[in-house]
């Protein structure tokens, strides 16, 4: 069974930094591509970014590109999202999710990110 | 404007039929790009349904109901969703993506409601 669990969410302060990770587990993760994807509360998903299988490419939406950085690490299973220069804007709920040919097939239950004062 | 615009929220009656439609950009063809379908029950994750590009370009996630499938039409631009024999389980928000510039691009979304 694929599970994708995130963690690593909590409130900063705007301009701080948080760092996300997902464990992954029930498939082959150095076979997968993998992405974040967020929604803000009451509103629509907006992709975040996602990394190559080897992580040779990684892609940013623009709204967090130069302040985003996503990673992984084959050999732990895991995903990592690092958070920097954080504002009120990015306060979501942080979703890691497998890649399959574009498809996002699976997605982790989320984690809570809240940037305020 | 967006690159991808969707109502944002469409009713229909149980039984019925419901077409979502997701509009690309001006300039934005739809026939080069695989737009992806997600659907999103209320306090559920996202599921991914299908991605369609063309009858012969297309993929339905495993234990989809045949009643989604999906289309473009070519004149408006646009990618759709069709749901037939509507349920009350289909009751939920609804979002198209394409893969645009290196990104993935989400729709706004459309909420049906199914009554």
């Amino acid at each position: 069974e694929v599970q994708l669990v995130e963690s690593g969410g909590g409130l900063v302060q705007p301009g701080g930094s948080l760092r996300l990770s997902c464990a992954a587990s029930g498939f082959t993760f150095s076979d997968s591509w993998m992405a974040w994807v967020r929604q803000a509360p009451g509103k629509g998903l907006e992709w975040v970014a996602n990394i190559k299988k080897d992580g040779s490419e990684e892609y940013y939406a623009d709204s967090v590109k130069g302040r985003f950085t996503i990673s992984r690490d084959n050999v732990k299973n895991s995903l990592f999202l690092q958070m920097n220069s954080l504002r009120a804007e990015d306060t979501a709920v942080y979703h890691c999710a497998k890649d399959t040919s574009g498809a996002l097939d699976y997605w982790g239950q989320g984690i809570l990110v809240t940037v305020s004062s | 404007q967006a690159v991808l615009t969707q109502p944002s929220s469409l009713s229909a009656s149980p039984g019925a039929s419901a077409s979502l439609t997701c509009s690309l950009r001006s300039g934005i063809n739809v026939g080069t790009y695989k737009i992806y379908w997600y659907q999103q029950k209320s306090g559920s994750l996202p599921r991914y349904l299908l991605r369609y590009k063309s009858d012969s370009d297309k993929q339905q996630d495993s234990g989809l109901p045949s009643r989604f499938s999906a289309s473009t039409d070519a004149s408006a631009n646009a990618g759709i969703l069709l749901i037939s024999g509507l349920q009350s389980e289909d009751e939920a928000d609804y979002y198209c993506v394409i893969w645009h510039n290196n990104a993935w691009v989400f729709g706004g979304g459309t909420k049906l409601t199914v009554l």
